[in-house]
């Protein structure tokens, strides 16, 4: 079982549609890193978070410690936000990555 | 510059080769990470650095992969005798401080394609 797990794994959606990416995990960790990466490779952190939630723009973070779950919300998304999402829990020092969920966003 | 930066982007070995791929962190960041992303997965930790010390090597797949950081900045990813299955996306990224919650920075990666 891997430790980080994401899902769903492909996500299709039309424009304006809210998206939700879920993320577990079976690992004690001191923060968990939502990251979204561009055809071509870039990678870009969108949230670092240890508790509770966080905004910025129309995406959304929370996590819930007792669980061991977090989720990622686009609201109103658009074209641009195709990508992949990937969680990331970070352990000691190092980052323990899921497998990624490949959004699509449809005009 | 005020990103991470790797060179080269694109590298292309016959199987034997010895490869060297280099990594710029932000200036002044502390710890330095190396990454291996294959074609469809999420990127594998391989290797840590706080300053020029190496705290941990644990996800390097074998003895071929050696890097080092000697001046506790630029740090060096070798591979030794390329093999088919080291094609992959080479990541690198660095933070500010030594351990606990801060954000990584990453750079764009180098591509490896061993044939």
């Amino acid at each position: 079982k891997n430790e980080v797990e994401q899902s769903p794994q492909n996500l299709t959606a039309q424009e304006g549609e809210f998206i939700t990416i879920n993320c577990s995990y079976s690992v004690g960790i001191s923060a968990l890193h939502w990251l979204q990466q561009h055809p071509g490779g870039g990678i870009v952190s969108l949230f670092m978070l240890s508790s509770g939630k966080k905004k910025h723009g129309r995406l959304i973070a929370t996590i819930n410690i007792q669980e061991k779950h977090s989720s990622l919300h686009i609201t109103a998304s658009h074209p641009r936000d195709s990508a992949v999402y990937i969680c990331a829990v970070r352990s000691n020092y190092q980052l323990i990555w899921g497998a990624g969920t490949k959004l699509i966003i449809k005009p | 510059g005020a990103g991470v930066s790797q060179s080269p982007r694109y590298k292309v070995a016959k199987r034997g080769q010895d490869v060297a791929l280099r990594c710029d962190p932000i200036s002044g960041h502390v710890s330095l990470f190396w990454y291996q992303q294959a074609l469809g997965q999420g990127p594998e930790f391989l290797t840590y650095f706080q300053n020029e010390a190496q705290l941990d090597k644990s996800g390097l797949p074998s003895d071929r992969f050696f890097a080092e950081r000697p001046e506790g900045s630029v740090s060096t990813l070798k591979i030794q005798r390329t093999q088919q299955e080291d094609s992959a996306v080479y990541l690198c990224a660095s933070s500010a401080a030594g351990q606990g919650e801060e954000t990584q920075y990453f750079g764009p990666g180098t591509r490896l394609l061993v044939l």
